[in-house]
């Protein structure tokens, strides 16, 4: 089971800003460890969206962007687009499990 | 083209064996840390199991440890994953991921994955 716990889903907007919360706990994020940002399109494998908090791949438009404090960390999409329709999956370290975490998953849902 | 390929799913009863591969090709392998990645249909990611560029290090998940092992060739360009006693709630897509050269093998993050490959586990 994860134990990282995001929102099911998120909805707006084309044009509009969403944010995805990612919470963890303090043998994880809340112990310092990087939380990463992955994508996720209809039938196809995740893509890598943020590292290390909040840096871009190449590639990655900067409407993108991540933050992390205490022991959550954040994803926010401005400017929403169709093709921003997809799961969302944040990740991390716990050190109590030895092992890497992923969040729950969100649904991204442009109306 | 930069790219990682997994093979060797399919359907196993449960109890039995499979051996998954990951080839990877258009980067140098030797010194990137690798990793499976598991999801269920219509489920989640997990993480399965890591090794590090030289081997020294191996970890797994609680969920496989003792039933999977992880290992690599270097020489080859490929990862593998030999999965015994599996059971119905190992069915999953299987990804091989790859950490960027270098990063460290716990902290580091996913930089590059396949497309996956198919396991059912069903009698």
């Amino acid at each position: 089971q994860s134990v990282l716990t995001q929102p099911p889903s998120v909805s707006g907007a084309p044009g509009q800003r969403v944010t995805i919360s990612c919470s963890g706990s303090s043998s994880n994020i809340g112990a310092g460890y990087d939380v990463h940002w992955y994508q996720q399109l209809p039938g196809t494998a995740p893509k890598l969206l943020l590292y290390a908090n909040y840096h871009r791949p190449s590639g990655v438009p900067d409407r993108i962007s991540g933050s992390k404090s205490g022991t959550s960390a954040s994803l926010a999409i401005t400017g929403l687009q169709a093709e921003d329709e997809a799961v969302y999956y944040c990740q991390s370290y716990d050190r109590s499990l030895s092992g890497h975490v992923f969040g729950t998953g969100t649904k991204v849902t442009v109306l | 083209e930069v790219q990682l390929v997994e093979s060797g799913g399919g359907l196993v009863k449960p109890g039995g064996s499979l051996r998954l591969s990951c080839a990877a090709s258009g980067f140098t392998f030797s010194p990137h840390n690798l990793n499976w990645v598991r999801q269920a249909p219509g489920k989640g990611l997990e993480w399965v199991a890591s090794i590090s560029s030289t081997t020294s290090y191996i970890y797994y998940a609680d969920s496989v440890k003792g039933r999977f092992t992880i290992s690599r060739d270097n020489a080859e360009n490929s990862l593998y994953l030999q999965m015994n006693s599996l059971r119905a709630e190992d069915t999953a897509v299987y990804y091989c991921a790859s950490h960027p050269p270098s990063y460290d093998l716990l902290t580091g993050f996913y930089w590059l994955w396949g497309q996956g490959t198919l396991v059912t586990v069903s009698s």
